[in-house]
């Protein structure tokens, strides 16, 4: 019963270091997005995923990239962290018609 | 252009009293709303979808298409309601678009 898994729960970076946030869902979601939540912005999407292969560009998609490595796993790198990217990211998948499952979120910090 | 607006950032009420958070979308067509809630620490949860009609912890939302709302309500508020709601809309790409959320305090 994981749904949605996100590692690292927690992360400090320097301003210029890469890292990669991983995400996996055990529940056979065909749907997987990336959205990271600052406070008065709600949820903005950065990427998403409508099935395996394919990636689009949300609303927030600078500094990201994602790659769709099977059907269960969706990652989500900043290559070169900056201070503007500080926030709680949230993965989470869906299947056509179903409701959005959630990860725990990852709390980044750029400094 | 789809968006979706919820005019408090913090809303809070006394144990007992009722409660409404607002919730306007703009999108061309027929959407689907959702409420999501996420209590402290927590991960977002699913609460209510308008197009089950359901009722849960006592919470009702009800689409009204020609005021674009779909706003959440409870009659009597709890302190275990106390949390950040927020209110979300998918469009035919299957993306889900959420609003800035509106935090609940519930005061004893």
């Amino acid at each position: 019963n994981a749904g949605v898994t996100q590692t690292p729960k927690f992360q400090v970076l320097k301003t210029g270091q890469s890292m990669t946030l991983q995400c996996a869902q055990d529940m056979n979601h065909n749907s997987m997005y990336w959205y990271r939540q600052d406070p008065g912005m709600g949820l903005r999407l950065i990427y998403y995923s409508a099935s395996e292969g394919t990636t689009d560009k949300g609303e927030v998609p600078n500094g990201y990239n994602v790659s769709r490595l099977n059907k269960r796993e969706f990652s989500l790198r900043l290559e070169s962290a900056a201070p503007s990217q500080t926030s709680v990211y949230f993965c989470a998948s869906s299947d056509l018609g179903g409701d959005a499952f959630f990860g725990q979120g990852t709390r980044l910090t750029v400094v | 252009a789809q968006r979706v607006t919820q005019p408090e950032k913090l809303l809070s009420v006394f144990k007992g009293a009722p409660v409404e958070l607002k919730c306007n979308y703009s999108y061309s067509g027929s959407p689907e709303l959702f409420w999501y809630v996420q209590y402290s620490r927590q991960r977002l949860q699913l609460l209510l979808r308008h197009i089950s009609r359901e009722s849960i912890k006592g919470f009702t939302a009800d689409l009204n298409k020609g005021e674009t709302s779909f706003h959440l309500k409870k009659p009597f508020a709890q302190e275990e309601d106390s949390a950040m709601y927020y209110c979300a809309l998918r469009n035919y790409g299957q993306n889900f678009v959420f609003g800035p959320g509106t935090r609940l305090s519930v005061l004893p």
